[in-house]
């Protein structure tokens, strides 16, 4: 049973940077047919994709957050993370990892609970 | 590239059969069989409930069914049940530029 879990600090100040991680057990983060994803829910909104991650490295990001995003894997660890430089109220949100069915899949059948993030000075 | 169009709430009664919409555009759900939906209790982990526009999960219920048309995405649950009042959220593969669309989400009520 894939089991995902974000890790984090729940408070970030305005103008600094939102580091989150999300550890995988139960089953491998380098299984090649799988991409490791962000994604993110404001609240009182929708959900939001952020990016994703290969276990080899390749990455792509949502293009409205792509000049603060990176997203980075640890095979060792079996963790892969998410930065998010300069951060606004509007990066206020529960931040969820994610498995995805493959690039460019709409498919993630595996989530985290996610995590609340506060962004507040 | 803006969020995929879902009607803010839907209401049905137990036994009865209701269908949720997703609207996108050509450049996503009218371009590609590649929509998926999520069933989202507050607070837990979404769930995938239909990808590939119509196909099912090992695991959930056959009155969970997915169709398409042109632009729009919908989601019918049959049988409507207590248990199934939860938010719902279609997603959209949009091609190379934008990638990943969610919809704003449908919250449904079971009267």
């Amino acid at each position: 049973q894939l089991q995902l879990q974000e890790s984090g600090p729940g408070l970030v100040k305005p103008s600094e940077t939102l580091s989150l991680t999300c550890t995988v057990s139960g089953g491998s983060i380098s299984t090649g047919s799988y991409w490791w994803a962000w994604i993110r829910q404001p609240p009182g909104t929708g959900l939001e994709w952020i990016g994703s991650i290969f276990y080899s490295g390749s990455t792509y990001y949502a293009p409205s957050l792509e000049s603060r995003v990176t997203i980075s894997v640890d095979t060792s660890k079996n963790q892969f993370s998410l930065i998010l430089n300069s951060v606004t109220a509007a990066d206020t949100a529960v931040y969820h990892c994610a498995r995805q069915v493959g690039y460019g899949s709409s498919s993630f059948d595996d989530w985290g609970q996610g995590t609340l993030v506060t962004v507040s000075s | 590239q803006s969020a995929l169009t879902q009607p803010a709430s839907v209401s049905g009664s137990p036994g009865q059969s209701i269908t949720f919409s997703c609207t996108g555009t050509s450049s996503d759900v009218g371009s590609y069989n590649l929509v998926s939906w999520y069933q989202h209790y507050p607070g837990k982990a979404p769930k995938l409930m239909i990808f590939e526009v119509s196909k099912r999960p090992s695991g959930v219920s056959n009155r969970f069914s997915g169709s398409k048309s042109g632009n729009t995405a919908s989601l019918t649950i049959s049988g409507l049940q207590a248990e199934d009042e939860a938010d719902y959220y279609c997603c959209s593969y949009a091609g190379a530029y934008s990638n990943v669309l969610f919809g704003g989400g449908t919250k449904l009520t079971v009267l």
